[in-house]
């Protein structure tokens, strides 16, 4: 079965830790994102990436890294610049064309303490 | 720059009775993409319907209509015949272009959906 695995589902950390968040991708999709949910919004985009050893800052890339060496894979680092890390985070995929959907993994609920 | 508005944090509806849920969008450029995500408790994004800025008639998928008027910037979504299972999140969402000709997806802020029996 094609889709996005994100592991793992919940994560906890103690503050001044980086951590890091796999994503991993089997539908062949050029293109992959990392958003960030807080209670009761909207996902805001952190990083995105459109090909392999490339990736541009979204609206909320501060505090943040990521990596794109292999096109199946996308992993996002929360570094402990980042001031309010806890949160949902959600990875997706798309293809670089035409509608662009986004295909979502089921996340992970990261908790930082 | 993009925006989407949902203005209805959330809505009740009656079991086998239809829904809408509002959204109005706004850009400057000509060619976009409009998306209708639902969001269950367990927090997988599930795409349900998508609606292009060129497309002439309004995208429909099963229950699900976009009921897409242009000239206003709406893209409205209605579910018909709603199931106890229709109750969630529901994120309406625009593609366009960002900063060196990418394609970025901007989100709404939702609506809670919750269908009574």
């Amino acid at each position: 079965d094609g889709g996005i695995t994100q592991s793992p589902k919940y994560l906890f950390r103690k503050e001044g830790q980086n951590v890091t968040l796999s994503c991993e991708q089997n539908l062949n999709h050029d293109a992959m994102y990392w958003y960030r949910q807080d209670p009761g919004q909207g996902l805001r985009l952190i990083y995105y990436s459109q090909i392999v050893n490339d990736f541009q800052k979204g609206d909320i890339a501060e505090g943040y890294s990521v990596s794109r060496e292999k096109k199946e894979s996308f992993p996002l680092t929360v570094t402990s610049a980042q001031k309010n890390p806890t949160a949902f985070y959600l990875c997706a995929s798309s293809i670089v064309q035409g509608s662009y959907e986004q295909y979502f993994g089921p996340g992970t609920r990261l908790t930082v303490t | 720059a993009q925006k989407i508005t949902q203005t209805q944090p959330g809505m009740f509806v009656q079991e086998k009775e239809a829904v809408t849920l509002d959204c109005t969008y706004d850009t400057s450029d000509p060619s976009y993409g409009l998306f209708w995500y639902k969001q269950p408790s367990s927090g997988e994004m599930i795409f349900l319907i998508y609606q292009g800025s060129y497309d002439q008639q309004n995208a429909t998928e099963g229950r699900y209509s976009l009921n897409f008027q242009k000239a206003r910037k709406s893209a409205n979504l209605v579910i018909s015949a709603s199931q106890l299972g229709d109750s969630a999140m529901y994120f309406c969402a625009m593609r366009g272009r960002y900063s060196g000709g990418y394609q970025k997806v901007t989100f709404g802020t939702g609506t809670k959906l919750q269908v009574i029996p």
